[in-house]
């Protein structure tokens, strides 16, 4: 299994640019989550999504960030404008039964877009 | 309060030293509780789960206070390959998804 992919795995962008994120789940997963991770702040969970829904979007910091995920292989976390402040990792997982576990209990994220914003 | 609260460390330890980390949760009718362990400039990924009765894997030995509201994560015979931030993740109720600790530090030392 090729595990969670994410793309661009580097991106510099000077303020105000637009900014987008790319995720593809690991197949048959179908909880997707976006997290940012900062020194300063830790890991935030921004928004997840199950069966494509958005459940809880309670941690997307303000109408700047929008994501979408318009299918079961796809999810797109976007930023415009950006801010420097927007700089860190994003990180994308998802979720899917393993033995007993239930599907949004054990997460698989994948490797990280770095993000930094000028 | 924070949701779930950890020590940030660093601890450093000489190898085979056992060395323990305390995790504190908020929230009493949180149902699933986990470590996670991140390596630097890495995503984060699952050590293992951590269940009422506690648990062990190898050198890991996970256990959970509901009374007192704590997990704790046991390292034995630390080797310089555990040095990473372990991460105390919980899951609450309802939709919550997983909230993440911000981690404690280890740094193994030869």
């Amino acid at each position: 299994d090729a595990g969670v992919i994410q793309s661009p795995r580097h991106e510099v962008t000077e303020m105000g640019q637009e900014v987008t994120l790319r995720c593809k789940p690991i197949s048959g997963h179908n909880s997707l989550f976006w997290y940012r991770q900062t020194m300063m702040r830790g890991l935030e969970l921004l928004i997840y999504f199950n069966n494509n829904v958005p459940i809880d979007d309670s941690g997307m910091p303000e109408d700047r960030f929008s994501a979408k995920m318009p299918n079961a292989s796809f999810s797109t976390l976007k930023i415009q404008p950006s801010e420097p402040r927007d700089s860190a990792v994003y990180f994308c997982a998802s979720g899917g039964r393993d033995g007993l576990v239930r599907s949004t209990d054990t997460q698989y994220f994948g490797p990280g877009t770095r993000l930094t914003v000028l | 309060r924070k949701e779930v609260e950890q020590d940030p460390g660093p601890f450093n330890v000489p190898e085979g030293a056992t060395v323990a980390f305390n995790c504190t949760y908020s929230n009493s009718a949180s149902q699933s509780f986990f470590w996670y362990r991140q390596d630097c400039r890495k995503e984060p990924k699952l050590l293992m789960s951590v269940y009422s009765s506690g648990n062990e894997d190898g050198r890991f030995t996970a256990q959970l206070n509901r009374a007192s509201q704590y997990i704790s994560l046991l390292i034995r015979d630390s080797k310089l390959s555990d040095s990473a931030t372990y991460l105390c993740v919980v899951k609450g109720t309802g939709r919550r998804a997983l909230t993440f600790g911000s981690g404690t530090r280890l740094q193994v030392q030869p």
